[in-house]
């Protein structure tokens, strides 16, 4: 059963343009998220977090948005860059020490 | 600091062969973790130390998993026998313990050890 859900496996967005990547979860319990890029061969690097008294988080191009009563949060960068295609995980966590995976989008910025 | 250090980055070995791979966390992180990652699973925890001490091993699939943390800058995790559907990217993550603002206590992750058993 997995508590973290990144239903959409892979997306494709134009350089400049805003990219989207969303996640849900099932334990009422997290509060705490965080967002993670990974490159092939390499291992995964922190992006950006937020908890949950908060419903929003800006770093640059990366802003990440939750809405804890549908148990959802959104990356949204803008604009996207090549140099953006990766695969993004989200991670959830009740303690903010131990955290649930989703199983990640693969990101294609298109030139 | 060349954060978390994971070795080797490859391994191939035969089924009912022992694998061991280490991990060197950041100095000063209280904190290790283990990860498995599989096309299946995606990336599943299967051991956390705080403090050397082993916090939760729910996530180690069987006995023939082990893991230790013998000192605060060394973590192997152990697979006797191995078998094919060991296969997988390992990583090793560490984290300070003390929250970001949000709270929460970002890990830092290794490159991972890509394990095939034959």
């Amino acid at each position: 059963d997995q508590q973290v859900k990144q239903n959409s496996p892979s997306l494709s967005v134009q350089e400049g343009r805003i990219s989207i990547l969303n996640c849900d979860y099932t334990n009422s319990m997290f509060d705490y998220f965080l967002w993670y890029k990974k490159y092939p061969a390499e291992g995964p690097t922190f992006l950006i977090s937020i908890s949950s008294i908060k419903d929003k988080n800006e770093d640059g191009r990366f802003t990440v948005f939750l809405n804890k009563s549908a148990k959802h949060l959104s990356l949204h960068i803008v604009p996207s860059q090549p140099g953006d295609s990766a695969v993004y995980f989200c991670a959830a966590s009740a303690d903010g020490q131990n955290f649930v995976f989703g199983p990640g989008t693969r990101l294609s910025v298109l030139p | 600091d060349a954060g978390v250090i994971q070795s080797p980055r490859h391994e191939v070995t035969e089924m009912g062969q022992e694998v061991t791979l280490r991990c060197k966390p950041i100095s000063g992180h209280d904190y290790l973790f283990w990860y498995r990652q599989t096309m299946m699973r995606g990336l599943e925890l299967l051991i956390y130390f705080n403090n050397n001490v082993p916090i939760d091993d729910s996530g180690m699939p069987e006995d023939r998993f082990s893991a230790k943390m013998p000192n605060a800058s060394f973590s192997t995790l152990k697979i006797q026998p191995s078998e094919p559907r060991d296969s997988a990217v390992y990583f090793c993550a560490s984290s300070p313990g003390q929250g970001l603002g949000s709270g929460a206590n970002v890990l830092t992750f290794g490159a991972g050890s890509r394990l095939t058993v034959l």
